[in-house]
C-alpha cells in the first residue's frame, strides 16, 4: 500500500503562474513533511518542510501548506520559473528524528516559458 | 566534504555478480540511509544507520542485500547474485544527530544496471 501519493504524475504551468503540487498521505503517525526537487542524473535535493504542529510554511517562491484532517499536503510555487521544472517528491516520517522518510512517487513540474 | 558523495556513479555488471556501492555522507552526520529509486517511482527506503548499527534494515528486499558502516561514516550497500530487477538508481542520505526536525541530504546516486 502506497502510503504517500501524489495522484498527478505530470503538470505543465506557464513561467510566472502559481504552481501546485498536491501530495496525500495515509498514515496518521506522519509528523514532519518535506518536499524534494530532483533534476535528471542528481539525487534529490531538500526544498521545503512543515512539521505537523504547523499549517504552514513559507520559504520565498515556495509555500507548503498542511491540512491534517485530510492529510494532505501541497507545495505552491509563485511566481514558477522555467528552472523550477524538475520532478518534485512529497516525504513524510514518523517522528522527528531517525525515522526514514516514506516518498511519494513524484510530480513532474513543467514550466513553459 | 561539502555533501554526500557516491561511487560509482554508474555501475554496470552481469547477473549473478557481486557489486559494491560506497557512500560517503556529510561529515559529523549520524544518520545515514540508504534508498532505491527505479523508473517512474519515488525513493524507496532499504536501510537506516544510526552511528554503526543499522537501526533500521526493514526495506532490504531480501538476503541478498547487506550494508555495512563500520566506522559510523562511510558506509558500502552490497548486493550478492545480482539480478536484473535490481537494476535501479541507489541513493545515499545523511542527516544530523540529535533532536528537531531535519532534512536529509542526498547523493547524485548510483545507477545499477545488471544485464
Amino acid at each position: 500500500d502506497q502510503q504517500v501519493k501524489q495522484n498527478s504524475p505530470s503538470l505543465s504551468v506557464q513561467e510566472g503562474r502559481i504552481s501546485i503540487l498536491n501530495c496525500d498521505y495515509t498514515n496518521s503517525m506522519f509528523d514532519y513533511f518535506l518536499w524534494y526537487k530532483k533534476y535528471p542524473a542528481e539525487g534529490p535535493t531538500f526544498l521545503i518542510s512543515i512539521s505537523s504542529i504547523k499549517d504552514k510554511n513559507e520559504d520565498g517562491r515556495f509555500t507548503v501548506f498542511l491540512n491534517k484532517s485530510a492529510k494532505h499536503l501541497s507545495l505552491h510555487i509563485v511566481p514558477s520559473q522555467p528552472g523550477d521544472s524538475a520532478v518534485y517528491f512529497c516525504a513524510a516520517s514518523k517522528d522527528n528524528y531517525g525515522q526514514n522518510f516514506v516518498f511519494g512517487p513524484g510530480t513532474r513540474l513543467s514550466v513553459l516559458p | 566534504g561539502a555533501g554526500v558523495s557516491q561511487t560509482p556513479s554508474n555501475k554496470v555488471t552481469e547477473k549473478g555478480k557481486y557489486v559494491e556501492l560506497r557512500c560517503d555522507p556529510i561529515s559529523g552526520h549520524t544518520a545515514l540511509y540508504w534508498y532505491r529509486q527505479s523508473l517512474g517511482q519515488g525513493p524507496e527506503f532499504l536501510i537506516y544507520f544510526q552511528g554503526t548499527g543499522a537501526a533500521d534494515d526493514s526495506g532490504l528486499p531480501n538476503d541478498r542485500f547487506f550494508a555495512v558502516r563500520p566506522e559510523g561514516s562511510v558506509s558500502t550497500l552490497k548486493i550478492q547474485r545480482t539480478e536484473r530487477g535490481d537494476s535501479a538508481v541507489y541513493l545515499c542520505a545523511s542527516r544530523t544527530s540529535g533532536k528537531g526536525n531535519t532534512e536529509a541530504f542526498f547523493g547524485q546516486g548510483t545507477r545499477l544496471t545488471v544485464v
